[in-house]
């Protein structure tokens, strides 16, 4: 089975920094999706950005863009420009192709509190 | 606004009672998917529906069940309510089984005391 880590429980950053947010994760498929989703405090599930993994060029949303490690099984999320809106929980997220029927396996999650 | 809509958005009830959550995917999107999401826990997948028929099952208590009706909404049927119930419960949505990304409805928090 599909497992997803986030090592960081929580993350800070300054207003208009940049920050890194870490994702690992273990499958012995070749093709998958990988994603980032944002809970605010408003706990609704909001999808940050995505990656397909045969696609080598690493995906930009904006100010939120990834790193794609495929060999090293590894997903970060940079957050460039940090703005307050931005404090949230951040969840990375990992889905198989159509043989998982499409569920998403999810990160613990990971806090980012933006200081002014 | 995901096009995703649960209801309700607060339940409150009792040990021992039994509940409905009811979600209305995005028009268009055939797949339901549902989550919990509990203080301690990340979201743990529970059931997924697609077009009308159960795909997949996750960490889904016997005392939990769902189904997918012809128009495509589904409900989430908790029974025999326990304390450990109280989670925030997603449901969320997609056009097919795997390119689509998910789109998630606001929850419904259930509290059970």
């Amino acid at each position: 089975a599909q497992t997803v880590t986030q090592s960081q429980p929580e993350m800070s950053v300054q207003e208009a920094e940049t920050v890194t947010l870490s994702c690992t994760y273990d499958t012995s498929e070749s093709d998958y999706y990988l994603f980032w989703y944002k809970q605010p405090p408003s706990r609704q599930m909001i999808l940050v950005i995505r990656q397909e993994a045969y696609k080598q060029q690493n995906a930009t949303e904006n100010r939120f863009s990834v790193n794609f490690q495929k060999a090293a099984k590894s997903f970060s999320l940079k957050i460039s420009d940090s703005q307050l809106g931005d404090a949230a929980m951040y969840f990375c997220a990992y889905r198989s192709d159509v043989r998982s029927y499409g569920k998403l396996t999810f990160g613990q999650g990971t806090i980012l509190t933006v200081h002014p | 606004d995901s096009g995703v809509t649960q209801t309700p958005k607060h339940l409150i009830t009792a040990t021992g009672q039994r509940v409905t959550l009811r979600c209305s995917p995005r028009s268009g999107d055939l797949s339901v998917y549902w989550y919990q999401q509990s203080l301690d826990q990340g979201l743990q997948f529970l059931i997924q529906y697609y077009n009308g028929e159960e795909r997949a099952k996750g960490n889904i208590l016997e005392r939990f069940s769902a189904q997918q009706f012809p128009d495509l909404h589904s409900e989430l049927n908790l029974s025999s309510l326990e304390l450990g119930d109280s989670a925030l419960y997603f449901c969320a949505s997609s056009v097919d089984l795997a390119v689509s990304p998910l789109h998630f409805g606001n929850g419904t928090r259930l509290t059970v005391t």
